[in-house]
């Protein structure tokens, strides 16, 4: 069965500093990978996505993510982390044997706290 | 652009109650998706639409919830009779006609339902 991990409930991490927010995935095909993230009283707004190619995959608000096969793993990534980057990110997968690949299988969320 | 919308924002209901919920995707997207997250889990997809047929409803907890999408323009989710295991953020979320499954998908801010 497919799923996706998020080892961490919250991380904190101070302005200007790197942040990772991690994930690590299970499918039995190729995955597609997604990052979302929900500011307060927001939806989940779209971040970036792998589906093919580059592992690094570069998206929105300077954040990237990197594809590692071999550790089945799609950490989140930003080299300095703004105060107003602090929200919960969903990392999300699909896997194309499922409904064709329609569906999110999402992981429980990070609390990404960013102190000034 | 006017992106996903969902009405209301908030529902508070009594056990045994009825509640919908109303899902309007980006004008053009034939996909329509409900997902739910329950008291902070995981996000969890309920069904999918392609324009006003289910595509896919297999994750739709029991007989209790009813979704529709007449004319293939908004959608609406009915809860009938309400449990206190329902409460939770109700996400809506669309994509573009051919709904492949590397399109992103665009969410709503949610509808949050609280089952007393």
């Amino acid at each position: 069965a497919q799923s996706v991990a998020q080892p961490e409930d919250q991380v904190n991490v101070a302005e200007g500093n790197p942040l990772t927010v991690k994930c690590t995935y299970s499918v039995s095909g190729n995955p597609y990978l997604f990052w979302y993230v929900q500011y307060p009283n927001r939806g989940l707004q779209f971040l970036l996505k792998y589906i093919t190619g580059d592992n690094l995959v570069k998206g929105s608000y300077g954040f990237e993510a990197e594809f590692n096969k071999s550790q089945t793993s799609f950490h989140l990534k930003k080299p300095s982390a703004l105060v107003s980057d602090s929200a919960l990110y969903f990392c999300a997968v699909r896997d194309l044997r499922i409904n064709y690949g329609q569906n999110f299988v999402f992981g429980p969320g990070t609390r990404l706290s960013v102190l000034p | 652009e006017a992106g996903v919308t969902q009405f209301p924002s908030h529902s508070v209901i009594e056990k045994g109650q009825t509640v919908t919920l109303r899902c309007d995707p980006i004008s053009g997207h034939d996909n329509l998706y409900w997902y739910r997250r329950v008291m902070g889990k995981e996000i969890k997809f309920l069904l999918h639409f392609v324009k006003e047929s289910k595509q896919d409803e297999s994750g739709m907890p029991n007989n209790r919830f009813l979704a529709e999408r007449t004319g293939g323009t908004y959608s609406t989710l009915k809860v009938q009779p309400a449990e206190l295991e329902d409460s939770g953020v109700y996400f809506c979320a669309s994509s573009q006609t051919g709904g492949a499954s590397t399109d992103t998908q665009y969410f709503g801010p949610g509808t949050r339902l609280t089952v007393l």
